[in-house]
């Protein structure tokens, strides 16, 4: 089955700095990979996904790169405030009929004023 | 459009007795999701299902543990007879499934934070 790790496990920047979390999976017919914020005490929110017929998407402060054949993807954040402060968590899943989420076990980025 | 809504948010049980976690997905998403998260870890697959339907349980305990999703009213993953080792945030998650353009995408609820005493 999939296997997603996730690097650095914890992230200290100061306001302003921009931040990079990067993930790589094991099985070559993931081409979904979510990334989904989670503060503290509620339930993971998405911030940003891609497919795999992209190699990078942006929106605002937030990017994502895919590169398919090193099988790693990376999220980074530009600009970084005290509110982006949360546990970031990758995923990957096989965008074909339903699928089920692979995890990696998680970011914590905490960003200093 | 309100979001995916579990119930209860924190449930405490002890050891032996039963747990029943609720799980209403977003409206017009009819595919729900549940993952377990132990502390400090990722979350987990548990089980899929469709309305009436359950997809893909490779996730979940083969025994104590079961889910529905009926095909009134919201989806319940069960553990009976709970043990220590169950405590955890279990979450739901929908997705619509079948619309154009948001195949996979799957929004979570706030989870529910079981403790076994």
């Amino acid at each position: 089955g999939e296997n997603v790790e996730q690097h650095p496990s914890t992230l200290s920047v100061q306001e302003g700095d921009s931040a990079v979390i990067k993930c790589t999976y094991s099985d070559s017919a993931s081409n979904y990979f979510p990334w989904y914020k989670q503060e503290l005490g509620k339930g993971p929110q998405l911030i940003i996904d891609i497919r795999s017929n992209v190699g990078e998407k942006k929106d605002q402060r937030i990017a994502v790169t895919l590169n398919k054949t090193a099988k790693h993807f990376s999220l980074h954040i530009t600009e970084t405030q005290p509110e982006d402060s949360a546990v970031y968590f990758c995923a990957a899943s096989m965008d074909s009929g339903y699928s089920t989420l692979t995890f990696g076990k998680g970011t914590m980025l905490l960003v200093s004023p | 459009n309100a979001g995916v809504m579990q119930n209860p948010r924190h449930l405490v049980r002890r050891r032996g007795q039963e747990a029943r976690l609720r799980c209403s997905p977003m409206k017009g998403h009819s595919h729900v999701y549940w993952y377990r998260q132990l502390p400090e870890e990722g979350l987990k697959f548990m089980v899929y299902l469709q309305k009436e339907n359950i997809i893909d349980e490779s996730g979940m305990p083969k025994e104590r543990f079961s889910a529905e999703f009926p095909k009134e009213g919201p989806s319940i993953l069960r553990i009976q007879q709970v043990v220590r080792g169950d405590s955890a945030a279990y979450f739901c998650a929908s997705s619509p499934f079948g619309l154009a353009g948001d195949t996979d995408t799957q929004y979570f609820g706030p989870g529910t934070r079981l403790t076994v005493l």
